[in-house]
């Protein structure tokens, strides 16, 4: 079955980076692009950003951008996200997903990693 | 801010029929399909209609999605308690050449 496993929280103070992980199984890694997307305390969800497993092709939401990045591993299906510059704005479960085939929806996510950003 | 604006809270008894709206432009909702998300408090998000009016494997048929113009709606019949949560609209914007989620909509149960 299709899963999406993700790493540890994180705490983490102002200015530093932070890298998280989701590690993908029960499909085909290269055939589905892998988002983030965030939800802040008390806050809706909000879209990070899109990589394309297959071109290593990334696309960011406008206010992440110059300080996102992300990567992926094939070898262990697993898509990395950096965000430096962290602020105290950016404490949020990250969460990852599967997009379905076709703009299909999100169709498989992770459990979330909860990323603290506290002096 | 969001670009696709939801009411922020709907409620009815059980049985009842809930309809929440998601309100977007022409570069989001006027030109490209619209998913629906339940996401309950200390979950993960869940896809409960796709493309507009797409049901995912195992989503019962009593979650409907619909879509005119500039504006989408997701509608629940047959209200049950496991139907509480918060519930968003998305969809890729063609001016942002981004994904947009909406605002969220809390679905009560009286």
């Amino acid at each position: 079955q299709v899963q999406l496993m993700q790493s540890g929280a994180e705490v983490k103070k102002p200015g530093a980076s932070v890298t998280v992980s989701c590690t993908a199984s029960g499909y085909t890694f290269t055939s589905y692009f892998i988002h983030w997307v965030r939800q802040a305390p008390g806050r809706g969800l909000e879209w990070v950003g899109q990589i394309n497993p297959t071109s290593d092709g990334t696309t960011f939401a406008h206010k992440f951008q110059g300080r996102v990045i992300m990567t992926k591993d094939t070898s262990t299906s697993t898509v990395f996200l950096r965000l430096s510059g962290l602020r105290p704005e950016d404490t949020a479960v990250y969460y990852c997903a599967r997009e379905g085939r076709g703009r299909g929806g999100f169709d498989y996510w992770g459990p979330g990693i909860l990323v603290n950003v506290s002096s | 801010q969001s670009v696709l604006t939801q009411p922020p809270s709907a409620s009815g008894t059980a049985g009842q029929t809930v309809t929440i709206s998601c309100s977007g432009s022409d570069s989001n909702i006027g030109s490209n399909p619209v998913n629906w998300y339940q996401h309950p408090p200390g979950t993960a998000p869940k896809l409960v209609i796709y493309s507009t009016y797409q049901w995912p494997s195992g989503v019962p048929d009593r979650f409907s999605g619909s879509k005119s113009g500039t504006s989408a709606s997701l509608a629940i019949s047959g209200l049950q308690a496991e139907d509480e949560a918060d519930y968003y609209c998305s969809t890729w914007d063609d001016r942002l050449s981004a994904y947009v989620f909406g605002t969220g909509t809390k679905v009560t149960v009286l």
